[in-house]
Parts: structure tokens; C-alpha cells; sequence
């Protein structure tokens, strides 16, 4: 079974950028569409984007559009997202997620993400 | 889009039964059999209870069954254990781009 580790995550000043990553093992990250989803502390979950399986096609939540760019890397299994000009609203948890039934069938332990000055 | 509707929290004592609203529109879950639920316990990662409405991934208890009418999904936990206390959240794929999830109900086991 596909098994998911982020890595990536810090304290960052607000305007700021940082680079999240998920290693995968067990399957290929090529295989499956793969998500990211986060959790503000003490909040709930909100889809922040998905990459296919073609490698290409890719979405993103309103909430980071123009923000944020997902990607993938298939000679090293692993799922990025880049994020820049971060805000305060964007301190949470992230999440990377296989996805999988239309939903997201197996998930990381998550990274946390702090935006402060 | 905005976030599905749940109640904030539910409980229950060992053994009972329980069952969680989740409420949305004809355009996420009135539209799409691509309802799903999910258990978080504190400082962990969620875990998929329910896909597709009402399927159940392997090594899931047939104690978690779900359904959906209309604009509303509901999960059912039959036969409370403690181990059940939790945040539960619904989720809704709306097409190939896009997933609005639930505000999320807290379980608690009496």
C-alpha cells in the first residue's frame, strides 16, 4: 500500500514562499491524481489542489489560485507545492493525498505550515 | 462553494447508535454520488470511513454505513465504542477540479 511523508514545512514571514514536498512509497505518484488538502489549527479540512495523472492538468482551491503551484516529480516519487506570497490565513497543517474514488483514499501525516511575522 | 453543513457535535454511549447529517446543495451533493466521510482523531491524519456514498474501504467495521437523499448524506456508527470518539467530515467531489468538504461534527462517547 502507497505510503505518503511531507517534509518541507516551517515558520515563514507573511509575502514569504515555501516549497512543501511528499515522498511517496509503495506506488508511483504517477499512477494516481494526488492532492494537497490543509487544516488551519483548531479548524476544519479544505482542498488546496490536485495534479492528474497526466501530469499536467492541475487545479487549486479559490483560496490559493495564482499562489500556489502544484507538481511532481516521477524519477523521484514525490509531490510538491510550491507556495508564495503567503499569507496569515494560510498557517495550517498540509496534507498530501492520494486521490482515489473520488476522494482521497490514503493521506500523510502532515506538515505544518506557520505564517508570521 | 461553500463548506457542506454538519452539526458541531454528536454523542453517544457505548453501544448506541449515532448518525451525522451532512447538508449541501443540488450542485455538490444533490448532483454527484461522490459523497465521502472521513475519521480524524486529534493530532493525526483523516482516515477514509465511507466512498461513493456508502462503500466501505477494506478494513473499515461494518459499524460506519452511510447514505444519501437529495442534498443531504448521513453517517451512521452503530454500536458506539470509545475508540469512535472523533472529528468526523463529510466531503463532495464536484466534478474532475474541484472538493468541498464538510464543517465537521465532533463525536463524543458518553
Amino acid at each position: 500500500e502507497v505510503q505518503l511523508l511531507e517534509s518541507g514545512g516551517a515558520l515563514v514571514q507573511p509575502g514569504g514562499s515555501l516549497r512543501l514536498s511528499c515522498a511517496a512509497s509503495g506506488s508511483s505518484v504517477s499512477t494516481s491524481a494526488m492532492s494537497w488538502v490543509r487544516q488551519a489549527p483548531g479548524k476544519g479540512l479544505e482542498w488546496v489542489s490536485v495534479i492528474y495523472n497526466d501530469g499536467v492538468t492541475t487545479y487549486y482551491g479559490d483560496s490559493v489560485k495564482g499562489r500556489f503551484s502544484i507538481s511532481r516529480d516521477s524519477s523521484k516519487n514525490t509531490l510538491s507545492l510550491q507556495m508564495n506570497s503567503l499569507r496569515a490565513e494560510d498557517t495550517a497543517v498540509y496534507y498530501c493525498a492520494k486521490n482515489g474514488h473520488y476522494t482521497f483514499d490514503v493521506w500523510g501525516q502532515g506538515t505544518m505550515v506557520t505564517v508570521s511575522s | 462553494q461553500s463548506a457542506l453543513t454538519q452539526p458541531p457535535s454528536a454523542s453517544g454511549s457505548p453501544g448506541q447508535s449515532i448518525t451525522i447529517s451532512c447538508t449541501g446543495t443540488s450542485s455538490d451533493v444533490g448532483a454527484y454520488d461522490y459523497v465521502s466521510w472521513f475519521q480524524q482523531h486529534p493530532g493525526k491524519a483523516p482516515k477514509l470511513l465511507i466512498y461513493e456514498v456508502f462503500k466501505r474501504p477494506s478494513g473499515v467495521p461494518d459499524r460506519f454505513s452511510a447514505s444519501k437523499s437529495g442534498t443531504t448524506a448521513s453517517l451512521t456508527v452503530s454500536g458506539l465504542q470509545a475508540e469512535d470518539e472523533a472529528d468526523y467530515y463529510c466531503i463532495s467531489n464536484i466534478g474532475s477540479k474541484n472538493w468541498v468538504f464538510g464543517t465537521g461534527t465532533k463525536v463524543t462517547v458518553l
